[in-house]
């Protein structure tokens, strides 16, 4: 059974500061790994998204990285301001077949930036 | 534009009285889906369609049931709601996992409380 984790849970930086948000999944038997962003109350919106067979994505000041071997994914944003401040989660489909389930989401991890 | 839309966004309302939340989008989508998100657990996949009159079970299916007569369309029902269904909750659509490139997109959510 997928289980995504998400570390750490709560992040408060800095503005200007450069972080990485954590992102692990027990199974490697995935197609894709993708990142949200989700702003108290609202839906989510999608920030990148890394296929099975890539190794990253680059959006502006997002990068994300995904090692299947060892089932993990970092999303780094760089130069940190106070609008991202929100909850980061990751969501990881897996192959039919391998999991009973199809999409599994971690926890998030809720980041601060403080001016 | 593109888009995922889900309807009603808030709905109160009382045990029993069955309930449908309807989802359309208009990206030709064939993968569709529903999640719900509660404090602390984070979202679970409810129910997912890979394609129409095509759906399955995700890890929270119970009390719940979709269909998917049209493409673009994946309605939610609650025949006979309860308290523990209070959530937020969110569909979301994208191409086929495996046959190109699938990001999912999120509906803008739908508040339901049962008292």
């Amino acid at each position: 059974k997928q289980e995504v984790t998400q570390i750490p849970a709560a992040l408060s930086v800095p503005e200007g500061e450069n972080l990485v948000l954590n992102c692990s999944f027990t199974d490697s038997a995935i197609y894709n790994l993708q990142w949200f962003r989700q702003d108290p109350g609202k839906g989510l919106t999608s920030l990148l998204l890394i296929q099975s067979s890539q190794r990253e994505q680059t959006s502006g000041r997002l990068n994300a990285s995904l090692d299947k071997s060892s089932g993990r994914s970092t999303l780094y944003i760089a130069a940190s301001q106070p609008g991202d401040s929100a909850t980061y989660l990751c969501a990881v489909r897996s192959i039919p077949g391998y999991n009973n389930n199809d999409m599994r989401f971690g926890a998030g991890t809720r980041l601060t930036v403080k001016p | 534009e593109a888009q995922v839309t889900q309807n009603p966004r808030y709905l109160i309302t009382v045990t029993g009285k069955k309930l449908t939340v309807t989802c359309s989008q208009n990206m030709n989508h064939e993968y569709m889906s529903w999640y719900r998100q509660d404090p602390g657990l984070g979202l679970r996949q409810i129910y997912y369609s890979m394609n129409v009159e095509v759906t399955d079970k995700g890890d929270v299916p119970e009390g719940y049931k979709v269909s998917r007569k049209e493409k673009r369309n994946f309605p939610l029902i609650l025949e006979s709601p309860s308290p523990n269904q209070t959530s937020l909750y969110f569909c979301a659509s994208s191409y086929l996992p495996g046959l190109s490139y699938n990001e999912q997109f999120f509906g803008p959510g739908t508040r339901l409380t049962v008292l």
